[in-house]
């Protein structure tokens, strides 16, 4: 079975902080995405990363970014935290073309 | 990437079966309709993915008329435990660098 397990599960941070929210899955996937989902809405694309390197952004500002590393698991790092930013924040994964994505339980993220 | 219309949201009394129609007029010809369901505070789950015609997997049905500018999914003899929200999905999935692109999605409640 494909496990993504994202860590923190819950967040608590202060405006203008940093965060780094942490993503890993049991098995190699190629593809990690980024999603940041506010309450009642759907989960918003911010980025994805193929093979280490970023190969899609949503209209997200710099100020998030992200890594992937040789073992497949990824970070998302968000600085000069916003109130806005307060949100679900979700990682999928994906092994290849046409196949389902597989998404972490998410890291809720509160600023205040 | 080709936008979705769903209504906002359903009810249904258990052990009934349950259609969600889908909107999307602007398809395109590499494009797959999948769709997704989301309990609170989770990632969200693949249910089925199909690109014309009708596909049925262990929990759902999905169909796709001719044209492909809508689809419908149906559930049978929903449960509680199927209350959630679903969104419909469209893109080339045959791409593995295409990302989702959520809408707001079906909030379907089911009473007892």
């Amino acid at each position: 079975e494909t496990g993504v397990t994202q860590s923190p599960t819950h967040l608590i941070k202060t405006r203008g902080q940093q965060v780094t929210l942490r993503c890993s899955s049991q098995s190699g996937h190629n593809t990690v995405s980024w999603y940041q989902q506010a309450l009642g809405q759907g989960p918003q694309f911010i980025f994805q990363y193929y093979r280490e390197e970023e190969n899609g952004r949503g209209n997200f500002p710099p100020r998030f970014s992200g890594l992937q590393f040789p073992n497949y698991s990824s970070e998302l790092n968000v600085n000069a935290l916003e109130l806005d930013d307060s949100a679900l924040y979700l990682c999928a994964i994906r092994g290849g073309p046409n196949t389902e994505a597989f998404f972490g339980q998410g890291t809720r993220l509160t600023v205040v | 990437l080709a936008k979705t219309t769903q209504p906002i949201s359903m009810d249904s009394y258990e052990g009934q079966e349950v259609n969600i129609t889908c909107s999307h007029n602007n398809i395109a010809t590499n494009d797959y309709i999948t769709w997704y369901q989301q309990f609170p505070s989770q990632g969200p789950r693949f249910i089925i993915q199909g690109y014309k015609t009708k596909v049925t997997n262990e929990v759902a049905s999905l169909f796709i008329p001719a044209d492909r500018k809508s689809s419908t999914l149906s559930l049978p003899r929903v449960s509680l435990s199927d209350t959630a929200v679903y969104y419909c999905l469209v893109g080339d999935t045959n791409s593995g660098n295409t990302p989702l692109v959520f809408g707001k999605g079906t909030r379907l409640s089911v009473i007892a």
